[in-house]
């Protein structure tokens, strides 16, 4: 079965900050997508990027960036100079395309606080 | 704006009482997906529905059900309902068969059990 584990509880740091989420999950598939979302107060789920399996090149975006490492089953995320409107839970999820199921497992979140 | 809407952003209701969430879907997206959100079970999937079938099922209730419509707008119905189904339901959609897979999430119904 899949699984998505986000260790951090929650993290706090310091407006200009860098940070960095981490996300482990497991699967069986050889095929399949990570995902990071983000859910700021006000409730909804953003969708921020989507790799997949095959793909093992780093990404940059802006201040974000995302680091996917299949030996070590991890796609951790980074915010280079965060800013107080980081502030938000961050999810990390899979999804197995094997068998056409297309439903993301989410890890637990991570809270993330940015102080002015 | 995803372009996923749902309806209604809050609902407030009596325990045993039964409601219904509806969900559009992205223009052209043929799959729709629940999920629920609570404080102590997280963020996990219900039910999805492609094309209206039902292609897979998550940890979904015995007294929740689902629905697509030929419309592709689905509902999802919550009956007999208890303290503990008070939680943030997401809609999501998606093009099933083309490569790309995100799951493009409306902004959830809050739903209150009291």
């Amino acid at each position: 079965a899949q699984k998505v584990t986000q260790a951090q509880t929650e993290i706090s740091v310091v407006e200009k900050e860098d940070v960095t989420l981490d996300c482990v999950y497991e699967t069986r598939d050889t095929t399949y997508y990570l995902f990071w979302y983000k859910q700021p107060p006000s409730g909804e789920l953003v969708f921020l990027i989507r790799r997949n399996s095959f793909d093992e090149q780093n990404e940059i975006s802006g201040r974000y960036s995302w680091n996917f490492q299949k030996s070590t089953s991890s796609f951790n995320f980074t915010i280079t100079a965060s800013q107080v409107v980081d502030s938000a839970v961050y999810f990390c999820a899979l999804s197995e395309a094997a068998t056409g199921r297309r439903a993301l497992t989410f890890g637990s979140g991570t809270r993330l606080q940015v102080q002015p | 704006d995803s372009g996923v809407t749902q309806t209604p952003k809050h609902l407030i209701t009596a325990t045993g009482q039964r409601v219904t969430l509806r969900c559009s879907p992205r223009s052209g997206d043929l799959s729709v997906y629940w999920y629920q959100q609570s404080l102590d079970q997280g963020l996990q999937f219900l039910i999805q529905y492609y094309n209206g079938e039902e292609r897979a099922k998550g940890n979904i209730l015995e007294r929740f059900s689902a629905q697509q419509f030929p419309d592709l707008h689905s509902e999802l119905n919550l009956s007999s309902l208890e303290l503990g189904d008070s939680a943030l339901y997401f809609c999501a959609s998606s093009d099933l068969q083309g490569i790309y897979t995100e799951a493009f999430f409306g902004q959830g119904t809050r739903l209150t059990v009291v």
